[in-house]
């Protein structure tokens, strides 16, 4: 079946630092891939996708590229604010599983320091 | 424009009591999946409703329960609760006619954190 693997956390970061959380999936097929975030005491939020190889998810100064050769859709940000602090989830769906259901990875805490 | 609202926001209960949950779509969605999120770990999916019917489920006991009405809102019941059930509840509504997560990607609510003692 479908599983996601999260970098462990929790990662600090200065502000302005770069950004990277890695994450790899196991799928057959072509599953969709996503991140959500999810901010403290509040749901999660989509924060970026992408459907095939090749493809690069952005929002609000975030990237992600989906790699069917490494399956792998690593969390880029070239300069992470303090209201970046949030915990990050990669997910996908499809593949060997349901389209209309999200597997999730463990999520990774990320905390900006001023 | 409402979101997902569920409620209660919080819920102590004790083991072998049951509970029940609410949840409210985001207006125009008429898909409800719920997802149990335990302390430190990602969303599992628990199932999902369409036209009042279960549509999927995930690997989750009988124990578990769900039901969609009418106007698309969304129950989610335990029996005989365990410890191990403690967790941030979350439901996220979406569109049917859309297909696919990805071209209506899941909205979700704030969630129910339950404590069970």
């Amino acid at each position: 079946g479908n599983s996601v693997t999260q970098m462990e956390g929790p990662v600090t970061l200065s502000e302005e630092a770069f950004l990277t959380i890695n994450c790899t999936y196991t799928a057959t097929g072509y599953p969709s891939l996503f991140w959500y975030v999810q901010y403290p005491g509040e749901g999660l939020q989509l924060l970026l996708k992408a459907t095939k190889a090749d493809d690069k998810g952005s929002n609000k100064g975030f990237e992600a590229t989906y790699r069917k050769e490494t399956t792998s859709f690593h969390l880029e940000k070239g300069s992470v604010q303090v209201s970046d602090s949030a915990v990050y989830f990669c997910a996908l769906s499809g593949g060997s599983g349901s389209a209309r259901q999200l597997t999730f990875g463990s999520g990774t805490q990320l905390t900006v320091l001023p | 424009d409402a979101g997902v609202t569920q409620s209660p926001t919080h819920l102590i209960k004790t083991r072998g009591q049951q509970v029940t949950l609410r949840c409210s779509p985001k207006s125009g969605h008429d898909t409800v999946s719920w997802y149990q999120q335990a302390l430190g770990q990602g969303p599992q999916f628990i199932f999902q409703y369409y036209e009042e019917e279960e549509r999927q489920r995930g690997n989750f006991p009988d124990r578990f329960s769900g039901h969609q009405f009418p106007n698309y809102s969304s129950e989610l019941n335990v029996n005989a609760l365990l410890l191990g059930d403690s967790a941030l509840y979350l439901c996220a509504s979406s569109l049917a006619s859309a297909g696919t997560s990805y071209n209506s990607p899941l909205h979700f609510g704030n969630g129910t954190r339950l404590t069970v003692t």
